[in-house]
């Protein structure tokens, strides 16, 4: 099947870490992403994680995959105002035919 | 390096017309996705296309839409006699080959139908 589940909401203060949680279905799944939207604009990639991986570090972010339990997390670090934004989680569906299978997005909110 | 273009940026049809919306992928990219987003969701799969082949239409609507992706020109996905229910933001993405290094998106079209 897929399905790909996220938090709808997270606020958290300026300075604190955020982490955003998502599960996902399909275990055949080669890369799982994570894209930022702002309003009114595209998504942005922010990261990726190839499968065989259970972690990946790239500056502020940290992404932690679980195959076991098909879960993947994005943690921000130092999170700012400028990080307020719609988070989305994304599975390579197993299929290979290009198509992602995203989240329904998490609205990130950061307080001064 | 333009990124994804997509074309226009806001669109406007009274219910019945048609739209077109255009996408041209980033340079080297020869694989072309759409996806559709609604108001408080995420996105869904619309179609992959490559050039002047179309490898998975499997979420575009039976009736009324179509896409192309020819060999000279933009993909251009065409959705004939709208009706309010097609209100959404349409986005592209492109990508290298299988897509293994991320997509790349546009920044979408918004379509209004009125």
């Amino acid at each position: 099947g897929e399905d790909v589940e996220q938090s709808l909401f997270l606020s958290v203060r300026e300075g604190d870490s955020s982490v955003i949680n998502c599960t996902y279905t399909d275990s055949s799944s080669t890369y799982l992403y994570w894209y930022k939207q702002e309003p009114g604009a595209g998504l942005q990639l922010l990261t990726y994680i190839f499968s065989n991986m259970d972690m990946k570090q790239d500056q502020r972010l940290t992404v932690l995959l679980n195959k076991k339990d098909k879960h993947l997390s994005l943690r921000i670090a130092d999170t700012q105002t400028g990080d307020s934004a719609i988070y989305f989680c994304a599975e390579n569906f197993s299929g290979n035919t290009g198509k992602l299978i995203f989240g329904q997005g998490t609205t990130l909110q950061v307080k001064p | 390096n333009a990124g994804v273009m997509q074309n226009p940026r806001h669109l406007v049809r009274r219910r019945g017309q048609e739209a077109r919306l255009r996408c041209s992928p980033m340079k080297g990219h020869s694989h072309v996705y759409w996806y559709r987003q609604l108001p408080e969701e995420g996105l869904k799969f619309m179609v992959y296309l490559q050039k002047e082949n179309i490898i998975d239409e499997s979420g575009m609507p039976k009736e009324r839409f179509s896409a192309e992706f020819p060999k000279e020109g933009p993909s251009i996905l065409r959705i004939q006699q709208v009706v309010r229910g097609d209100s959404a933001a349409y986005f592209c993405a492109s990508s290298r080959s299988d897509g293994a290094y991320g997509y790349t998106f546009g920044s979408g079209t918004r379509l209004t139908v009125v």
